[in-house]
């Protein structure tokens, strides 16, 4: 299965950026790059994804490194309400599908 | 409704006895996904369904488990004889199908106490 690695806490000040890595040295060529989110006692929600070129939306900035072997999440400025498990995940294609597999992901502490 | 739709949301029972968890998905999406959190951990993968059929049950953690999904809509996730290691959030995604690059989308999750 193609992993990613991501650091297991990170802090940040509110209304500062915030750079959360991810490695995924194993990644394939077809393979997409998709971030979620996981507020307290809730699911998973979506929050961008890419393949090669940098993405933006609403919610944040994917910053995809040249040999797609990390990319970055970027959030312009924390909010408390950012405080979250970030996880980074590729969308593997195989014979079976689609399946996408979660690693233990970043907990994001946002310092008022 | 909008959302991807779970049921129960929590759900006590005895060891040893047989539960059912339900996920409605979206409306249209072919693709529905079955996935596991204990507490403080991460998702684990349990069995992915595309239409009526699941290519993928691979993450099934033991033969007491079964999931099936009907008209390519409603699934249901069994447990016989659960266990209190069986305790656990149980979350459903659905997506549209296998050619969209998008997100997958989330129901609330089945919290399963194992007594």
């Amino acid at each position: 299965d193609a992993k990613t690695t991501q650091p297991n806490s990170m802090e940040s000040n509110e209304e500062e950026p915030v750079h959360l890595p991810c490695n995924h040295s194993t990644i394939s060529g077809t393979d997409y790059i998709h971030w979620y989110r996981q507020l307290p006692s809730q699911g998973p929600e979506y929050v961008i994804h890419g393949l090669t070129s940098n993405v933006n939306n609403r919610m944040a900035s994917l910053a995809i490194a040249e040999d797609r072997k990390s990319s970055t999440l970027i959030l312009h400025r924390a909010t408390l309400r950012d405080a979250a498990v970030y996880y980074c995940i590729l969308r593997v294609r195989g014979n079976y599908g689609q399946n996408f597999v979660f690693g233990p992901g970043t907990r994001l502490s946002v310092l008022p | 409704g909008a959302g991807v739709s779970q049921s129960p949301s929590n759900k006590v029972t005895e060891k040893g006895k047989d539960v059912e968890l339900r996920c409605d998905p979206i409306s249209g999406h072919t693709a529905l996904y079955w996935y596991r959190q204990s507490l403080g951990q991460g998702l684990e993968f349990l069995i992915y369904f595309q239409g009526n059929s699941a290519p993928d049950k691979s993450g099934l953690p033991s033969d007491r488990f079964s999931a099936e999904r009907t008209g390519g809509s409603v699934s249901t996730l069994t447990i016989q004889r659960t266990q209190q290691e069986d305790s656990a959030v149980y979350l459903c995604a659905s997506s549209p199908g296998t050619r969209n690059t998008g997100e997958l989308f989330f129901g609330e999750g089945s919290r399963l106490t194992v007594l």
